[in-house]
């Protein structure tokens, strides 16, 4: 079945450290998005590519990087210059920008 | 600056009693408002996709209808298993921009 896979589910970081959150997709989907989810807040958009080596920043990019090496893959690396990166974290994929998204699972990151 | 603000924030509903969830929308030439469920701990899932106004789209006991500043989710006759989060999207340039959603629970 077609779909996104995101891994981990649960990760736990230390102050300091860089964690990278897996983003797969199987669906030929051209575009793909990382979004932020904390309580109340809604999902607020990080980062965005619509092509195979080409990405852009969204709302809440600061502290946060991503590559787009692969039509499949979208990895987001969160790095120690996010001070708050405790969240529920959730990659999409779309056609093109016209159409909805698909969603994954989403990664809860914990920073112990 | 384009906006969405869903309301009612929480919304407590004993099964069989309908409703509606509001979404209403601050964007220059809508492109698309979309309609999710998300349940705790997952995804967010697709329900509908509503382009211009007046146009409407039902799916089993959810009907979403879009006027020129807002949208309705209807709820006809909900289920416990209706029980979710419910998240309003607009289209801006190339990505989604969410409002807060709505929490719908409902009781036997």
């Amino acid at each position: 079945d077609g779909g996104i896979t995101q891994s981990p589910k649960y990760l736990f970081r230390k102050e300091g450290q860089n964690v990278t959150l897996s983003c797969e997709q199987n669906l030929n989907h051209d575009a793909m998005y990382w979004y932020r989810q904390d309580p109340g807040q809604g999902l607020r958009l990080i980062y965005y590519s619509q092509i195979v080596n080409d990405f852009q920043k969204g709302d809440i990019a600061e502290g946060y990087s991503v590559s787009r090496e692969k039509k499949e893959s979208f990895p987001l690396t969160v790095t120690s210059a996010q001070k708050n990166p405790t969240a529920f974290y959730l990659c999409a994929s779309s056609r093109d920008s016209y159409y909805g998204y698909t969603f994954g699972s989403g990664t809860r990151l914990t920073v112990v | 600056e384009d906006q969405v603000t869903q309301s009612p924030e929480a919304l407590r509903l004993q099964e069989g009693e309908s409703s509606s969830l509001n979404c209403s929308y601050t964007v220059s030439g809508l492109r698309g408002l979309f309609w999710y469920r998300q349940d705790p701990g997952k995804g967010p899932e697709f329900l509908f996709t509503l382009y211009s106004a007046g146009e409407e789209k039902e799916k089993e006991r959810l009907k979403a209808t879009l006027t020129k500043k807002e949208s309705f989710l209807h709820i006809t006759a909900p289920k416990p298993e209706d029980s979710a989060t419910y998240l309003c999207a607009v289209r801006v340039e190339y990505a989604l921009n969410f409002g807060k959603g709505t929490s719908l629970l409902v009781t036997p």
